[in-house]
């Protein structure tokens, strides 16, 4: 059975900490890993992986993927009471035309001024 | 751009009642599909369509079903609620070709009584 395990599963920090969010998988026919911000409804896309020991940064945000050891991790720096919210990392798994994102729980990180 | 609009973003029905809820994607995006989101968990994979045709399908009963459109919008139907049925319903649409990801609508809420 194709699973997304997300740890921790809660945090609280306060402003100015430094969080590193963890995702490991195990799934069939692996494509990307995505993590995802959501603060209300609409989780916003934060990063696409698909190539190993690649960082990606984004301001605060970086992200990056081991593909032998299948885990990725997302950390923040000089975390702000803006950066609460539910993260969610999923896997891409798929071919062809046929495509689909399996999720893992999320972490709910707060932020706390 | 418009993002991925939802319709409606609240909903209320009764047990045994049936439900439509609407997706219109990103223009230029061929590949609408659809998640379900009960609370403290990640979104559940429902259905994925690409140029009209059902490219995959969750581990969902038959109850629920969807369709795309020529413009590319889509509708997702779930007959015969279920208390269980009441979640964030969301949809996401992609180019699905190349490492773009994937951009999730704001969602409808469906609440069950």
């Amino acid at each position: 059975e194709d699973k997304v395990v997300q740890s921790p599963l809660s945090l609280v920090v306060h402003e100015g900490d430094t969080v590193t969010l963890n995702c490991s998988y195990e799934v069939t026919n692996f494509r990307s890993l995505l993590w995802y911000k959501q603060e209300k409804k609409a989780p916003t896309f934060l990063f696409m992986l698909t190539s190993s020991g690649i960082e990606k940064k984004s301001g605060r945000l970086s992200s990056i993927l081991d593909k032998k050891e299948l885990f990725s991790i997302l950390n923040i720096t000089a975390t702000q009471t803006g950066d609460s919210a539910i993260y969610l990392c999923a896997v891409e798994q798929g071919g062809g035309s046929n495509y689909k994102l399996t999720f893992g729980k999320g972490t709910l990180l707060t932020v706390n001024p | 751009d418009a993002g991925v609009t939802q319709s409606p973003t609240h909903l209320i029905k009764t047990r045994g009642q049936h439900v439509t809820l609407r997706c219109s994607p990103i223009s230029g995006h061929k590949s609408v599909s659809w998640y379900q989101q009960v609370l403290g968990q990640g979104p559940q994979f429902i259905f994925q369509y690409y140029e009209k045709e059902e490219r995959g399908r969750g581990n969902f009963p038959d109850r629920f079903s969807a369709r795309q459109f020529p413009n590319y919008s889509s509708e997702l139907n779930v007959n015969a609620l279920l208390l269980g049925d009441s979640a964030l319903y969301l949809c996401a649409s992609s180019r699905l070709w190349g490492n773009y990801g994937y951009t999730f609508g704001s969602g409808t809420r469906l609440t069950v009584v």
